[in-house]
């Protein structure tokens, strides 16, 4: 099956500083990538939605100025969490699909545990 | 707008038993459904997806999920659970040209 790859899996950052988090599809072109962000026993909550060459959709509540997200190439996107605070520690977890399609899944990178000091 | 609700947080069951993990949804159209496996500190396992014909799907490690339109619900089922299916089972819907919602997750722990 499609693999998503994120790295790092773990990061721990003081807080002002900046951190960026990969996630590349290792074996497939990812038209769409997703971010989600998920707090100790709660789902997954949706923050963008990025297509390749465009700009990212940000969900309701996300500030695009604090998450910044990239998607330079239909392999890689980033998503950089600028000035951590304490309350942006979280486990970020990647998406991405190979086609626009409905039908299709996800498939979802192992995570990036960030925590902010 | 699109919602999906898991209304157990926690499943126990003895291994060899067999599972149900429940799941009902709403959507305004036709419902992809799907079911996801998070081990600890890992991201998401597809495990298996209904979009349309049969209502009864077959997917990874035995696991299967009945389509029940009448009651908008999608169970996750597996006949004899193993202590290696402890885990927090996520079922998520989209409907079409939508992102995915997810439910808030179901723990399962299996016992030995």
């Amino acid at each position: 099956g499609a693999v998503v790859s994120q790295h790092p899996s773990r990061v721990i950052c003081k807080s002002g500083t900046s951190v960026k988090i990969e996630c590349r599809s290792l074996d497939f072109q990812a038209t769409t990538m997703f971010w989600y962000r998920q707090f100790p026993k709660q789902s997954l909550m949706l923050m963008a939605t990025s297509n390749e060459g465009s700009k990212a959709t940000y969900e309701q509540g996300v500030e695009k100025d604090k998450f910044l997200i990239n998607h330079a190439s239909l392999t890689l996107s980033t998503l950089t969490v600028t000035s951590a605070h304490p309350e942006d520690s979280s486990f970020y977890i990647c998406s991405a699909r190979d086609s626009p399609s409905s039908y299709n899944e996800q498939f979802f990178g192992p995570g990036t545990r960030l925590t902010v000091l | 707008a699109q919602s999906v609700a898991q209304p157990e947080d926690q499943v126990n069951v003895a291994e060899g038993n067999p599972l149900t993990v429940k799941c009902t949804y709403s959507v305004s159209g036709n419902p992809y459904l799907f079911w996801y496996v998070q081990y600890p500190n890992r991201g998401l396992q597809f495990l298996l997806k209904y979009i349309t014909g049969d209502n009864l799907v077959k997917g990874s490690y035995g696991f299967e999920a009945e389509f029940n339109k009448s009651q908008t619900s999608f169970h996750l089922k597996k006949p004899s659970a193993l202590v290696s299916d402890s885990a927090l089972y996520f079922c998520a819907v989209r409907d079409y040209g939508q992102n995915f919602v997810f439910g808030p997750g179901t723990r399962l722990s299996v016992l030995p």
